[in-house]
């Protein structure tokens, strides 16, 4: 059982490349939430679905966009990279089920220069 | 405007001793406080949580203390040992509201590290 598997680990960007993070989860989840990590701050969220073709804006979504075609995958896409989304980026799943746990990926550590 | 605040920002524990974190919450809505737990170059993991109805909630060395009326919670470690050196984020949800998403909003994290 993969749970939420995310691609690359590591990227290097320079400023005004694009690139998608890619996210896939084989638990049959509905909800799905991308979270971005910078030193001393918790984890914040950009975007989340709560199911196949609908997405919406999370606390810190400027300079990002996300689609949700299938249950299992929830790209994040970087359009234009800036040094300020240098940041470890972690996708997370859920059931949607009242309280219950959120199943995180092991990040991809984004370097933006 | 930070919703969850969490303190001490780091935390050093000698091994057999208790570990306390503690978190305060501005909105009252909130119904669902979890503890994440996370080592280096991993996602984090769910430890333990707590619904505002009970006052604790214990899980083995885990313990969660909940005050509804000061909106505060605090994760305690009894007999920490090493293995338990990581960083610990609280978090808070709407999980049983109805408004849909589950999302949660984090505290800034504790690192802890437990000496021998």
């Amino acid at each position: 059982n993969a749970g939420v598997t995310q691609t690359p680990k590591f990227r290097i960007l320079k400023i005004g490349q694009s690139m998608t993070l890619q996210c896939t989860q084989d638990m049959n989840h509905n909800y799905m939430y991308w979270y971005r990590q910078d030193p001393g701050m918790g984890l914040k969220l950009i975007y989340y679905s709560v199911g196949a073709g609908i997405t919406d804006k999370g606390e810190v979504p400027n300079g990002y966009n996300v689609s949700r075609s299938t249950t299992e995958d929830f790209p994040l896409r970087l359009e234009l990279a800036a040094p300020s989304q240098t940041s470890v980026y972690f996708c997370a799943s859920s059931y949607r089920i009242e309280g219950t746990e959120a199943f995180f990926g092991q990040g991809t550590r984004l370097t933006v220069v | 405007q930070q919703q969850v605040k969490q303190s001490p920002q780091s935390l050093i524990v000698q091994k057999g001793g208790i570990s306390i974190i503690n978190c305060a919450y501005e909105n009252t809505a909130f119904d669902y406080f979890p503890w994440y737990q996370q080592f280096p170059g991993k996602g984090p993991a769910l430890l333990i949580a707590i619904r505002p109805d009970v006052s604790e909630k214990k899980e083995g060395r885990f313990t969660i203390s909940f005050n509804k009326s000061a909106k505060q919670f605090s994760l305690h470690i009894m007999d920490s040992q090493p293995g338990d050196s990581a960083t610990y984020f609280c978090a808070a949800s709407l999980a049983y509201s109805g408004a849909g998403s589950y999302q949660l909003t984090f505290g800034k994290g504790t690192k802890l590290s437990v000496i021998p």
